[in-house]
């Protein structure tokens, strides 16, 4: 069965500061691979997806990026750190070769920026 | 644009019966899915619609409208354990999934 992996769970960083979060997924190749935000009491926001290795579609300019160095792992990134970064980040992977692309979620990262 | 409209907040009593609507408005239509979301925690997948009608799964359905842009998500027997956010999300002419800010719902012994 596939499983997805992210780590940390919580991040503490103060502004200014660097930021790598990872997210694996076992079981399965070639996954559709994604990053969400939200917001306390918000709906998610699609940061990045990617489709393949080295392939990466931003959906929100930000400073933050997004890397697939391997089939199965996606970083994000951040060279400085913002208040408005903190937030609840979700890495989410899914497989459309059934015509039904289901997201599954991992357990999330809370990030504060202080 | 692109909308999804949801409650904000439910309330219901255990054991009892509650829908959660969605109402949706977006460029092309390939599918409408729920999500849970219990606080702090991922969302978890609940069910997937792109057909019109209702797709049962034990205590839980969910019903599609397409010519209405329309669907719910019915709980049945409500248990202290369904508190929590449900998410409604629709792929769109570009395969992108289009999310709603969801509901929260509280049950009440």
């Amino acid at each position: 069965s596939q499983t997805i992996h992210q780590w940390p769970a919580t991040l503490v960083q103060p502004v200014g500061s660097p930021l790598s979060l990872e997210c694996t997924v076992e079981g399965t190749s070639n996954p559709n691979l994604y990053w969400y935000r939200q917001a306390a009491g918000r709906g998610l926001q699609l940061l990045f997806y990617s489709v393949g290795i080295g392939q990466i579609s931003s959906e929100v300019p930000q400073n933050l990026s997004a890397s697939r160095p391997q089939d199965r792992q996606f970083i994000l990134s951040s060279k400085k750190l913002l208040l408005s970064d903190s937030g609840f980040y979700l890495c989410a992977w899914s497989y459309s070769r059934t015509g039904v692309d289901i997201q599954y979620f991992g357990a999330g990262t809370r990030l504060s920026v202080l | 644009g692109q909308n999804i409209d949801q409650p904000t907040e439910m309330t219901a009593t255990e054991g009892a019966i509650v829908q959660i609507n969605c109402t949706y408005q977006t460029s092309g239509f390939n599918g409408l899915f729920w999500y849970q979301q219990h606080a702090g925690e991922a969302p978890t997948f609940l069910s997937y619609n792109v057909l019109d009608g209702l797709e049962e799964k034990g205590r839980f359905s969910s019903f599609l409208s397409r010519s209405k842009g329309y669907s719910y998500l019915l709980l049945k027997e409500l248990q202290m354990k369904d508190s929590a956010s449900y998410l409604c999300a629709v792929t769109d002419s570009n395969y992108q999934l289009i999310w709603g800010a969801g509901t929260k719902l509280i049950i009440k012994p």
